[in-house]
């Protein structure tokens, strides 16, 4: 059951370089989210995308954009890194039923350091 | 804006002490109030839903409850194993509150 992957588990990125984080669920969920957690800040949504070819900003979505590429897959693009993004980066899925959202499923995180 | 805050940020807790950890909102049109563990180095991993007032979930030694306002996770006669971040979220984009980080000690 692979439920949520997300790649790379781990990167370190020189400031003002480009990566792109992966993530892949295989359970059939409409909506997606991208947060990021950093020590005693919880977690801080980036964008979401409520279904395939939509896509929103969260709480802090400056510095990155997202593609929903189809249903399984939601992409965060780091145009220019810099230190301040420096964090742990969770994907997420859920499947809403109706008016009600059902719980969401998370990845492992990618550790990601900008130097 | 829609906001969520949970209560106290840090608790330490004697091996059998029980407590509660609060998780305060206010949202535009709950869609449900979510409880999450977080164990360090690991994604959240998903405890309980509420979707009314007055509704209680129970999970071993956790009881979770909804009020129109805040809801509380209860941990009665805790274990070190019960260690962890405790995290609430609501609404539609699944906003997540700083926290709660609970030490239980032997």
């Amino acid at each position: 059951n692979a439920g949520v992957t997300q790649t790379p588990k781990f990167q370190v990125l020189k400031t003002g370089q480009s990566m792109t984080l992966q993530c892949a669920q295989d359970m059939n969920h409409n909506s997606m989210y991208w947060y990021r957690q950093d020590p005693g800040m919880g977690l801080r949504l980036i964008y979401y995308s409520a279904s395939e070819g939509t896509t929103d900003k969260g709480e802090v979505p400056n510095g990155y954009n997202v593609s929903r590429l189809n249903k399984r897959e939601f992409s965060l693009r780091l145009e220019s890194a810099a230190p301040s993004q420096t964090s742990v980066y969770f994907c997420a899925s859920s499947k809403p039923g109706g008016t009600m959202n059902t719980e969401a499923f998370f990845g492992q995180g990618t550790r990601l350091t900008v130097v | 804006e829609d906001q969520v805050t949970q209560s106290p940020e840090a608790l330490r807790l004697q091996e059998g002490e029980s407590s509660s950890l609060n998780c305060s909102y206010t949202v535009s049109g709950l869609r449900g109030l979510f409880w999450y563990r977080q164990d360090p180095g690991k994604g959240p991993e998903f405890l309980f839903t509420l979707y009314s007032a007055g509704e209680e979930k129970e999970k071993e030694r956790l009881k979770a409850t909804l009020t129109k306002k805040e809801s509380f996770l209860h941990i009665t006669a805790p274990k070190p194993e019960d260690s962890a971040t405790y995290l609430c979220a609501c609404t539609g984009k699944l906003i997540f509150g700083q926290g709660t980080t609970l030490q239980v000690k032997p």
